[in-house]
């Protein structure tokens, strides 16, 4: 299995353009293998899907989120990202970002905090 | 959309059997995953593809789906299994989650 590890401003001013990283190791982010996933859990709730790549650039987003996400692929980096534009305090929560080889979401990095704060 | 639901709770004796169930429209018809999160850690996947378990994941527990339900087992429950319990399924191209059971073994 890979190990994903997250990174990124843990604190995010309202209206700003939230961006994290996760860096992949003991695999290839360029392998046909996998889907690269971001999920995201706001305290004391549950967990929710922000979207994923694929080795080949192509994305797919949550249809709640979809008109504020982006996710990219850094192959050089062996990384991938995400940018969620217009944040408010509703997006604060810990941010996971997780592989995906066949239907489940198989490793998971350890979160990020993200805050949402003036 | 699609939505999964999940009963907020669920007790369960020390070496008794816990049954957590996730309901959907034709949900029997995808493949439901179940994530373990114990607190202040990232989940872990413990059933995938209905029935499936990872490799390390012990037999105790053990995965259904037909019809609108899926549903967890953990047969003879132990202290180390209280935890939040989260379903999950495809619905296309995207990916949805259950609310969450918390699994308290009293």
């Amino acid at each position: 299995q890979v190990q994903l590890q997250e990174s990124g401003p843990g604190l995010v001013r309202p209206s700003q353009t939230l961006s994290l990283t996760c860096t992949v190791s003991g695999g290839s982010i360029n392998s046909d293998t996998y889907y690269w996933n971001w999920i995201r859990q706001p305290a004391g709730k549950g967990l929710e899907w922000i979207g994923r790549i694929y080795t080949s650039g192509s994305a797919n987003y949550n249809p709640s989120l979809k008109s504020r996400v982006t996710i990219s692929l850094d192959t050089s980096k062996n990384q991938f990202s995400v940018k969620l534009s217009s944040v408010t305090a509703a997006d604060t929560a810990v941010y996971y970002c997780a592989s995906q080889e066949t239907t489940p979401f198989d490793s998971w990095g350890q979160g990020t905090l993200v805050t949402v704060s003036s | 959309s699609y939505e999964l639901t999940q009963p907020p709770s669920v007790s369960v004796s020390p070496g008794q059997t816990a049954n957590i169930t996730c309901s959907g429209d034709k949900l029997g018809d995808k493949y439901a995953c179940w994530y373990q999160q114990k607190p202040g850690q990232s989940p872990v996947l413990v059933i995938y593809d209905d029935s499936k378990r990872p490799s390390g994941i012990p037999e105790r527990f053990s995965g259904s789906n037909s019809g609108n339900t899926a549903t967890l087992t953990i047969s003879g429950t132990q202290a180390m299994d209280e935890a939040d319990y989260y379903c999950q399924a495809w619905t296309g191209i995207t990916a949805v989650f259950g609310a969450g059971t918390k699994v308290t073994v009293l």
